[in-house]
């Protein structure tokens, strides 16, 4: 069975204390990796495609990694704007459609 | 913002009813996919339409189904509610039928009293 596992469930940083996230995954084939961030109430915010193992991507303090089991999304020198939870999901050669199977998340806290 | 509208926004029913969740497109993107967020569950697929055709289902009970019309918008149609369908409610869209991401809509939260 496909499946997707984040941890921590829960990280708390102090303000510009780098750090990493972590996404396993277990699926019949990747076909794409998908890293969203949600705030309270809100819809998950699409931030990074990853594709193929040694894929990397980055946007302002995010940058996100590929390996054959796993990704990592880091945080360097975060802002307490970066408070969110963020969401890992992918994309299973088992099925031909689009639809995305989600980790539980890992809800970050960070403080000034 | 994503460019995906929902609504209602937010939703309070008794148990037994029937309500239907609407969904608004990005202009072009012609999948639209159901999401269903609980505390416990997590995000979960419940189904997938595909310019008009159902391309995919997932854990989507048979008091759920769903439809997307030819303008491309689509509804959620959940009936005899129970309280533990008490959720939040997603759409998203995707340009094509299969890889590639997708872009979410705000939700709508349901309570079901």
């Amino acid at each position: 069975e496909d499946q997707v596992t984040q941890s921590p469930e829960a990280l708390r940083l102090q303000e510009g204390e780098s750090s990493s996230l972590n996404c396993s995954y277990t699926v019949s084939g990747l076909r794409g990796l998908f890293w969203y961030r949600q705030d309270p109430g809100k819809g998950p915010e699409f931030l990074f495609t990853l594709y193929s193992a040694g894929e990397e991507k980055e946007k302002e303090r995010l940058k996100a990694t590929l390996t054959k089991k796993e990704s990592f999304l880091h945080i360097t020198a975060p802002k307490p704007e970066d408070s969110a939870t963020y969401l890992c999901a992918v994309q299973a050669s088992s099925s031909n459609t689009g639809k995305l199977i989600f980790g539980q998340g890992t809800t970050l806290q960070v403080k000034p | 913002d994503s460019g995906v509208t929902q609504t209602p926004k937010h939703l309070i029913t008794a148990t037994g009813q029937r309500v239907t969740l609407r969904c608004s497109p990005r202009s072009g993107d012609l999948s639209v996919y159901w999401y269903q967020q609980s505390l416990d569950q997590g995000l979960q697929f419940l189904i997938q339409y595909y310019n008009g055709e159902e391309r995919a289902k997932g854990n989507i009970l048979e008091r759920f189904s769903a439809q997307q019309f030819p303008d491309l918008h689509s509804e959620l149609n959940l009936s005899s509610l129970e309280l533990g369908d008490s959720a939040l409610y997603f759409c998203a869209n995707s340009l094509a039928g299969g890889l590639g991401e997708q872009y979410f809509g705000p939700g709508t939260r349901l309570t079901v009293t």
